[in-house]
Formats: C-alpha cells, structure tokens, sequence
C-alpha cells in the first residue's frame, strides 16, 4: 500500500538557521505533495503544494522540493524564527474524483532563541 | 470568504453514550468534505469523505458513521461510543482547484470515560 513516511520526530534548530524537514513516499510518485503546519489543539493550516512535474516551489521564506527519484520532498524555512515552532505535517494526493488526501505522522520543529 | 465552522471544541463523553459532531461550510458551493482523526501525537486518519449531498465513503470500519443532508453540513455520529474513539476529530473540505489545499476547521476534543 501507498505510504508516506516523516522520519524525524522531532527538529531542534538555532534561530536564523534553515530547517529542512523530509517526507519519503513508497511506490508510486502521488500527484501532488503538500505541506502543512499544525499547532497545538488546533486544525492544520495549508502551507505549499508542490504537483509532480515541478522540482521546487517557494513561498516568502518557505521552498518545498520534490524528487520523484528518490521519492521524497524536502520542506525548508529559512531564517528560522521562534514563530516557526509547530508541528509540520506533509501529505500526499492523487488525481481522483475525492481528492483524498493522506498524512504523516508529523515533525515537530522548535526553533531555539 | 470560505469559512468552515466545527463544533464542540471540546466534549466529554460516557462510554456507550451516542455522539454528534457537527460541520458547516460558509462560502463555496459543493466541497468535497472530510472528517479526520488524529490520535495523541499521530498523524492525521481519513475516517470519511463525502463528494455530495447523501454521499459518503468510509476509509476504515468502525463505530462511527457520517452524514451530509445539506451540500455544506457534514455530521459526525455514534450510537454507542468506546473508550478507543477518544481522539481529536477534525472537518475539512476542498475544492477542484489545483493550487488550493485543504481548509480544516478548529477541531473537537472528544473524550469517551
């Protein structure tokens, strides 16, 4: 079955530095990847979406890849701010008539002062 | 502007009592609509969809069941609950846009004792 996989938990990252998180997908490459951030005790808010035939998407501060090759999106932020803590989650779809979308389990990023 | 509205925030709830949770959208016509569950610090689980009025497809089996009897309410419901359907419960709908992500709503807290 189709999988999308967070491998990192957690992130602890230095104000001002860049965060990198990874989301890895198993089989077939999804129609489009997108990016979500979730604080705690409320719903996750739409960030980027990044379809199939594009490499890199940018967003302020925000770039989201995806490599088709190696199955995996990367979703950075740079100049990172105490703000920037949450929880992001990234999620995969494919072209149907619902537009099911299915989610990791998450990264929580804490940006350090 | 599209809105989307979820109530209880917050809810606790007898083992075997029924449950309701209710949905609205404001300001698009015909979303596709979802109920989500996030267990404690786990990621998101499509427990339904709906792509019109009186349509619904489950993604797991369980003691939960759904319903849309107006094109923007979408209700979440239980006859008898079990301590395994604590969880936070969340609605979300899209639209056949490409560039556009999900909008969530804000989320019940649902505790069964």
């Amino acid at each position: 079955s189709q999988k999308i996989e967070q491998n990192s938990e957690a992130l602890n990252i230095q104000e001002g530095k860049t965060a990198t998180l990874t989301c890895n997908y198993t089989n077939y490459s999804p129609a489009y990847l997108q990016w979500y951030r979730q604080d705690p005790g409320r719903g996750p808010v739409f960030l980027l979406l990044i379809r199939e035939n594009e490499k890199e998407k940018r967003k302020e501060r925000l770039k989201v890849t995806f490599d088709t090759t190696l199955k995996q999106s990367l979703f950075h932020i740079t100049a990172s701010q105490p703000a920037d803590s949450a929880t992001y989650l990234c999620a995969q779809l494919w072209s149907g008539s619902a537009r099911q979308l299915t989610f990791g389990s998450g990264t929580q990023l804490t940006v350090l002062p | 502007s599209q809105t989307i509205h979820q109530w209880p925030a917050t809810l606790v709830q007898p083992v075997g009592s029924p449950l309701s949770l209710e949905c609205t959208v404001e300001g698009t016509s015909n979303p596709n609509l979802y109920w989500y569950r996030q267990a404690a610090g786990r990621g998101l689980q499509l427990l339904f969809y709906s792509v019109g009025i009186g349509q619904i497809s489950s993604e797991v089996p369980q003691n939960l069941s759904a319903s849309r009897p107006q094109d923007r309410q979408f209700i979440l419901s239980s006859k008898k609950l079990l301590l395994s359907d604590s969880g936070f419960y969340l609605c979300a709908w899209s639209v056949y846009r490409d560039n556009y992500g999900y909008t969530f709503g804000s989320g019940t807290r649902l505790t069964v004792v």
